[in-house]
């Protein structure tokens, strides 16, 4: 099956400054990459998706790269603020629609 | 739009009882629904895909005896976890995957049920 891994397992970033995730996945047949935020207690909230046809993706201070090729996918947070500290999850899934989830990144971002 | 609820959002029971954890989608038809178990401070784990008017799929590992599933319509999908034991004690969400004609890979999530068995 899909093998997604995430790094780091944790990220603390001065406010202001920007929080990479890298991710890569195993299954040459994976064709969407969500991106999701989850903060205690609560129920994942999609941030960003991308889809195997597209490079690259942007929604005001984030954005998503996708190389194929290398089977990797990464989260870009610009001018990161006290809010998007959460845990943020990569996932991958095939036309079967079943995400397999990364590990999770903790993002602390400091004030 | 796209409304995904469970219920309910916590439950505690006793070793050995049978808890049932319903999810709905309020504004749209699911086909298709899945069933994650997240343990503290770890991933999502995918345990089975639901699917309406079949029997569920179970992902390797999973005991589908244990972790009975029904999807009897096109808007609601139940986990009934059996025999329950400590160890079963996690956060279950469920989603449903987007209606046709919107992005089809998208899944809506539920706000989860925190299901601690003493």
């Amino acid at each position: 099956g899909e093998n997604v891994e995430q790094h780091p397992s944790t990220l603390s970033v001065q406010e202001g400054d920007s929080a990479v995730i890298k991710c890569t996945y195993s299954d040459s047949a994976s064709n969407y990459f969500p991106w999701y935020k989850q903060e205690l207690g609560k129920r994942p909230q999609l941030i960003i998706d991308i889809r195997s046809n597209v490079g690259e993706k942007k929604d005001q201070r984030i954005a998503v790269t996708l190389n194929k090729t290398a089977k990797h996918f990464s989260l870009h947070i610009t001018e990161t603020q006290p809010e998007d500290s959460a845990v943020y999850f990569c996932a991958a899934s095939r036309n079967d629609y079943k995400l397999s989830f990364g590990a999770g990144t903790t993002v602390t971002v400091r004030a | 739009g796209a409304v995904v609820s469970q219920h309910p959002s916590w439950v505690i029971c006793k070793s050995g009882t049978s808890v049932k954890i319903e999810c709905r989608s309020l504004d749209f038809q699911a086909t298709t629904m899945f069933w994650y178990r997240q343990f503290p401070k770890q991933s999502l784990m995918l345990m089975a895909t639901s699917n309406e008017g079949s029997k569920a799929t179970y992902e390797q590992g999973v005991e589908k005896d244990k972790f009975l599933i029904n999807h009897a319509s096109l808007t609601l999908s139940t986990l009934t976890v059996t025999s329950a034991h400590p160890e079963d004690s996690s956060f279950y969400i469920c989603s449903a995957r987007a209606p046709s004609g919107r992005g089809s890979n998208e899944q809506f999530f539920g706000p989860g049920t925190r299901l601690t068995v003493l």
